[in-house]
């Protein structure tokens, strides 16, 4: 079945990098998302990639896919304070609509 | 361009009354999804709409229902509340299902 598993906290200080990790079990997974949603409010949609990419760079975000170990990643560059907020990967299987599978989110607080 | 409207965004009922939220895609976007988000079981999928048919359902009970009008615009509604069912209502929306998906703030639904 489809299941989707990110590490609950990730604790980093203004100007490193952040990389927040996800990893997957359904194969044939065409897209994953990654969304950012901050206290009160909606997801908002950060970037995605489909499955027969391996890298997508859109400005201070990075996002790996190793298909092999199902693992993907999100690097935030120079993160910010900005960049506090819980982060969730999502993966739309093949042959499961336009359903999308979330995982449990990765809470980023930047430290001063 | 305008993005996902939900309305109402907070709502407080009772248990046994029902409810409809109100979801307005972004203009031009035909697939509209509905999801549920709480502390404890993360983000479910509820429904999907596309030009006015359901085309994917969760695993959620009879009591919770959507539809779709003409010009693309959602409802969902739940009957007969119950304390469990109080949540972060949130709709998404896309172009087809193929695309990223833009989601809404949400409707937060406290029963009690």
């Amino acid at each position: 079945g489809e299941d989707v598993e990110q590490s609950l906290f990730l604790s980093v200080r203004e100007g490193d990098s952040s990389v927040i990790n996800c990893t997957y079990t359904d194969s044939s997974s065409t897209y994953l998302y990654w969304y950012k949603q901050e206290p009160g409010a909606g997801l908002q949609l950060l970037t995605y990639i489909f499955s027969n990419m391996d890298m997508k760079q859109d400005q201070r975000l990075t996002v790996l896919l190793n298909k092999k170990d199902k693992h993907l990643s999100l690097r935030i560059a120079d993160t910010q304070t900005g960049d506090s907020a819980i982060y969730f990967c999502a993966e739309r299987p093949t042959g499961g609509g336009n359903k999308l599978t979330f995982g449990t989110g990765t809470q980023l607080k930047v430290e001063l | 361009k305008a993005g996902v409207t939900q309305t109402p965004r907070y709502l407080i009922k009772t248990r046994g009354q029902q409810v409809t939220l109100s979801c307005s895609p972004i203009s031009g976007h035909r697939s509209v999804s509905w999801y549920q988000q709480t502390p404890g079981q993360g983000l479910q999928f509820l429904f999907e709409y596309f030009s006015e048919t359901q085309r994917n359902k969760g695993n959620f009970p009879g009591r919770f229902s959507g539809r779709q009008f003409s010009n693309s615009r959602s409802e969902m509604n739940v009957s007969t509340l119950e304390l469990g069912d109080s949540a972060l209502y949130l709709c998404a929306s896309s172009l087809d299902g193929t695309d990223g998906y833009t989601f809404g703030s949400g409707t937060r639904l406290t029963v009690v």
